[in-house]
Parts: structure tokens; sequence; C-alpha cells
């Protein structure tokens, strides 16, 4: 299965404060997307970087993804409140862009 | 619009019941998903149309069976389901054929008594 895991399964950070969650895979892929979900709702899509990127920003978010380790990280800047959710990151298939899987997800708290 | 609509948002059915879920986005998009989500678990894809035909079935059981009547459609029809089945059901939607971000509805709630 190309499902990633992610590390830590749960963070809990003062407002504020800066939060990192990584996240490993299996096999080779076209690109990496992360997600964000409030509890019981839809996903949202955060940031897509590509398998021939290393970083990328949006606003408060950097993603790096070192295909080399088969892994990425997510950092959340100057976390506020509002950040409190899950987390996940779906990878595709090499050959398959259009099949795309969820890691496990980083359960993040910021606490105000 | 940029959204994907799931309806019903709740759904309770019995097991000898037939229900379906639906889906719509005006977005252009050509490949639709529907995955299948527990509590404090990760999405789990179920089904991919791609230009309205079926190109991913994740060995899922019979009585999930999919539909897409239109580029803006995506059916998801129940039947004889079992206890375990409840879970959220999410949709999405992405620009085919080159990988792009994912569009996701906000989910229908199945609980099967």
């Amino acid at each position: 299965s190309q499902q990633g895991e992610e590390d830590p399964q749960a963070l809990s950070i003062q407002e504020g404060e800066n939060a990192t969650m990584n996240c490993s895979y299996k096999t080779s892929i076209n690109n990496l997307q992360w997600y964000r979900q409030n509890s019981g709702r839809g996903l949202v899509h955060l940031i897509l970087i590509r398998s021939n990127e290393r970083e990328k920003h949006s606003g408060r978010l950097r993603v790096t993804l070192d295909t080399s380790k088969k892994s990425s990280s997510l950092l959340i800047t100057a976390s506020r409140a509002a950040d409190t959710a899950s987390y996940f990151c779906a990878t595709d298939e090499r050959y398959n862009f259009n099949k795309f899987y969820f890691g496990s997800g980083t359960k993040l708290n910021v606490k105000p | 619009d940029t959204e994907v609509t799931q309806t019903p948002k709740h759904l309770v059915m019995g097991m000898t019941n037939k229900k379906s879920l639906k889906c719509e986005q005006h977005m252009g998009h050509r490949a639709m998903y529907w995955y299948k989500q527990k509590a404090k678990k990760p999405p789990e894809l179920m089904f991919v149309y791609s230009y309205e035909k079926l190109s991913i079935n994740e060995s899922v059981p019979s009585r999930f069976s999919p539909e897409c009547p239109n580029s803006s459609l995506l059916n998801l029809h129940l039947h004889a389901l079992q206890p375990e089945d409840s879970a959220l059901y999410l949709c999405a939607s992405s620009l085919a054929p080159l990988p792009q971000p994912g569009v996701f509805g906000e989910g229908s709630r199945l609980t099967v008594l």
C-alpha cells in the first residue's frame, strides 16, 4: 500500500509556537498534497508539492519534500487556535496520479 | 463555483434499505472520487471516475454501486449495507488528467442500523 505514515499522531502546542508534522510514504510519487480536516468535516487542500520540488511556501505554511527519503514535512509558523485540526498528507502513485492515498494524520491542538 | 456539494449531510438507514448519496460540482473537473472515512482514521479511497468512466475500484463490496450520470454528478448507491459501513463518505473532484489538488465536499455521515 502507498499509504503514508505521519508523526506525531498528536501534537499539542501553545498559540504562537510553530508546529511541524512529518509524513513518510513507500513508493515513488508524482506529487504530495497536504490537507486539513476540522472535526467531522470535509478536507481542505493546503498545498501541493511536485516530486521535482524540494520546498514550497504558502502563507504561514512551509512544506518540504525529500524524495530520496520518501518523506515530507509541514511546518505551520506562528500557530493560531483556529489551526486546531487534523492534518493529512496524500500521495499519488507514480503512474496513476488520479489515485491518491492519505497518510494516518496528525491531530494538532493549538491552545489559546 | 468552487465547491463540491454532497447530499444528504446525514443519512440513517436499515440493512435492507436502498439509498443513494449524491455529489455535484460545477468546476469543470473531470475526475471525481468517493472516499470512506471512519472515526479517527484517514479517508480510504473507494472509487475514481475519470471522464465519466470508472477508472479505479479499490475492491469495494458490491453493496456500494457508484454512478456518474454526467461530468458534474456522482452518485453512490447503497444497498444491503452492514453496520460496519457506518462512516463519513467524502466526495472529491479534481482537474484531470494532470495532477491537481482535490476539492472535497463536507461529506455525508451514514449510520446503518
